[in-house]
């Protein structure tokens, strides 16, 4: 079974700073890799997905993500902040292997400070 | 193209009450999968229908249900409402293959009182 975890439940930057938004994935199979975004009253838009074609993998708004099997991971970049990137993120999964679920984190809550 | 449609777009019922979710997937999509997100327990996966067969199923009680018509259109209900299950109720959709992006509606947000 597939598992996420997402380290830190709320993340503060300053605007210009660095983001990075951890994510941990557990699959028993290849999996495919998603970071979605929220913002408040809305529902799940897709900031980019990871389909073993590279491993690093470039989405929308400057996001950016790098798949590292050895540590398991799926981490969210973008190297400057704006106010605009402030909202709820989760990473997701789905194994590469019948038909499974897309099974998501907890999320992550950006703040970004001016 | 239109994106994945959801009504009603808030609802307020009370208690024992039942109730039904609309949702319209992207044209062409097949694969209509439905989610409870609440702040305590996060994105939850309720069950997911592909060519009106369900495909798979969360761990979630029998007053939930679901089902997918001949044009794709889904629709789950829930029956005998309790509190808990206020929740926004996302809806998403895709093409088949399982490394395909799934897209998400703007939610149905139910408010059990």
């Amino acid at each position: 079974a597939q598992s996420v975890t997402q380290l830190g439940s709320h993340v503060s930057v300053s605007e210009g700073a660095l983001v990075l938004l951890r994510c941990n994935y557990s699959s028993s199979v290849p999996p495919y890799l998603f970071w979605y975004v929220q913002y408040p009253n809305q529902g799940l838009q897709l900031l980019l997905k990871y389909t073993s074609a590279a491993t690093l993998v470039k989405g929308i708004n400057g996001f950016e993500a790098e798949f590292k099997k050895s540590e398991t991971s799926f981490h969210l970049t973008k190297p400057s902040a704006h106010m605009s990137d402030a909202a709820e993120y989760f990473c997701a999964v789905r194994a590469d292997s019948g038909n499974t679920p897309l099974v998501f984190g907890k999320g992550t809550r950006l703040s970004v400070i001016a | 193209k239109a994106g994945v449609t959801q009504t009603p777009r808030y609802l307020i019922k009370t208690r024992g009450q039942q109730v039904t979710l609309s949702c319209s997937p992207i044209s062409g999509h097949r694969s209509v999968s439905w989610y409870q997100q609440t702040p305590g327990q996060g994105l939850q996966f309720l069950f997911e229908y592909f060519s009106e067969t369900q495909r798979n199923k969360g761990n979630f009680p029998g007053r939930f249900s679901g089902r997918q018509f001949s044009n794709s259109r889904s629709e789950m209900n829930v029956s005998t409402l309790e509190l808990g299950d206020s929740a926004l109720y996302l809806c998403a959709s895709s093409l088949d293959q399982v490394g395909n992006t799934i897209y998400f509606g703007e939610g149905s947000w139910l408010t059990v009182v």
